[in-house]
């Protein structure tokens, strides 16, 4: 069966250093891979989707990127940290029927 | 990209009461999900619609894709405590293409 990984679970950073989130997937091969972020009490904002290795789409212009660099690992990433990024990010995957989502990183910005 | 909108944005009900919630969009959609999600943690797939018309139960979950393909609801009976949580709706144009609902949050009150 399919799982999903995200690392790390929590992570509490500075303002203005960088970040790397981590998103694997287990059991299925060429997925469709998605980075939500999720405001405390809010829905769902889609950050970037992959469609296969090295292909990344932005969905909102920020300091936020995203790279795929093996056909199951998603990693999103930022130069700088804003206080805005704070939030709880979810990865997820789809393939031809559902889409399935991470445990998520929460991820706090002083 | 299309617009997904859900309602009620919160409910507040006794338990053992049902439950009904919406998602309407102007464009057209090929499926409907909808996941529930637990505080801290990512949202968990309980019923993917496939064809327009289509009702499936998951249990006391039932919900349906509505014939124009542009909604679809979720109705929840004798509501219990352990069903407090957000519950969002999501539609697939193709699988490069997943929006979500701002979600409807659950309290059931015992």
């Amino acid at each position: 069966s399919q799982t999903i990984h995200q690392w790390p679970a929590t992570l509490v950073q500075p303002v203005g250093s960088p970040l790397s989130l981590e998103c694997t997937v287990e059991g299925t091969s060429n997925p469709n891979l998605y980075w939500y972020r999720q405001a405390a009490g809010r829905g769902l904002q889609l950050l970037f989707y992959s469609v296969g290795i090295g292909q990344i789409s932005s969905e909102v212009p920020q300091n936020l990127s995203a790279s795929r660099p093996q056909d199951r690992q998603f990693i999103l990433s930022s130069k700088k940290l804003l206080l805005s990024d704070s939030g709880f990010y979810l990865c997820a995957w789809s393939g031809l029927t559902s889409a399935y989502f991470g445990p998520g990183t929460r991820l706090l910005v002083l | 990209g299309q617009q997904l909108n859900q309602s009620p944005q919160s409910m507040f009900i006794q338990e053992g009461e049902d439950v009904s919630m919406n998602c309407t969009s102007s464009s057209i959609f090929n499926t409907w999900l909808w996941y529930k999600q637990d505080p801290g943690e990512g949202p968990v797939l309980l019923i993917a619609l496939y064809k327009a018309g289509e009702l499936t139960s998951n249990g006391r979950l039932t919900a349906q894709f509505g014939i124009t393909r542009k909604d679809s609801f979720l109705n929840i009976s004798a509501s219990i405590p352990s069903d407090v949580g957000i519950y969002f709706c999501a539609g697939r144009v193709n699988n490069n293409d997943m929006r979500f609902g701002a979600g409807t949050r659950l309290t059931v009150k015992p």
